[in-house]
């Protein structure tokens, strides 16, 4: 059963554009919600996170948004570079435990 | 700092045959814990530990086991392995339960035939 579906499955963006990917949460429960980057052949890491209590946060050219009453919140990277294709997953942390439900990863290709 | 070391990258078993995945991190994390990613279904918790002594089941846990001694270390045990069992396996840990980041190990790349 999967908690967190993220979409789309792929992506495909030109330099210096913006890329969305959406995800969507049942669990009420969940209280943060980090996404991560994955390149080839390494571990994820992480690149920005947000608790449900915040709307938005920005760090650099990544932005989380988060709307807590759709259960559902975005990852939207401005001025895409080629240096952002890499594997992105979202993730949601059931409150009170270490336990995290990732999605099932958006791989984007930034066109040169 | 060597930050999350996994040993060792890749591994070829047949079904049956048991083994230990090795994880280390050097970083006095309190927390760890194994996932497994396979295409098409993202990275999904085994087991975690909340620190030595202390550990727990995730979403996917059966056929494996862990234990953890000491603060460092958190290894994970393939019973008796299967295909299914065919996976990329990472290890992460961090330093408090709460909105803190996880930091991964580079993985270990485990075939069973």
């Amino acid at each position: 059963q999967q908690q967190v579906k993220q979409s789309p499955q792929s992506l495909i963006v030109q330099k210096g554009g913006i890329s969305i990917i959406n995800c969507a949460y049942e669990n009420t429960a969940f209280d943060y919600f980090p996404w991560y980057q994955q390149f080839p052949g390494k571990g994820p890491a992480l690149l920005i996170a947000i608790r449900p209590d915040v709307s938005e946060k920005k760090e650099g050219r990544f932005t989380i948004s988060f709307n807590k009453s759709a259960k559902q919140f975005s990852l939207h990277i401005m001025d895409s570079q080629p240096g952002d294709s890499a594997t992105y997953f979202c993730a949601a942390k059931t409150s009170g435990t270490y336990k995290y439900i990732f999605g099932t990863g958006t791989r984007l290709k930034v066109l040169a | 700092n060597a930050g999350v070391t996994q040993t060792p990258k890749f591994q070829v078993l047949k079904t049956g045959q048991s083994m230990t995945l090795q994880c280390a991190q050097d970083m006095n994390h309190e927390y760890m814990s194994w996932y497994r990613q396979d295409p098409g279904m993202g990275l999904r918790l085994i087991h975690y530990s909340v620190g030595a002594g202390i550990t727990d089941q995730g979403e996917v846990p059966n056929g494996y086991n862990v234990s953890r001694s000491t603060t460092e270390d958190f290894p994970l045990r393939l019973l008796s392995a299967a295909p299914s069992q065919t996976s990329v396996y990472f290890c992460a840990s961090s330093f408090t339960r709460d909105y803190h980041e996880q930091f991964f190990g580079p993985g270990t790349r485990l075939t069973v035939l």
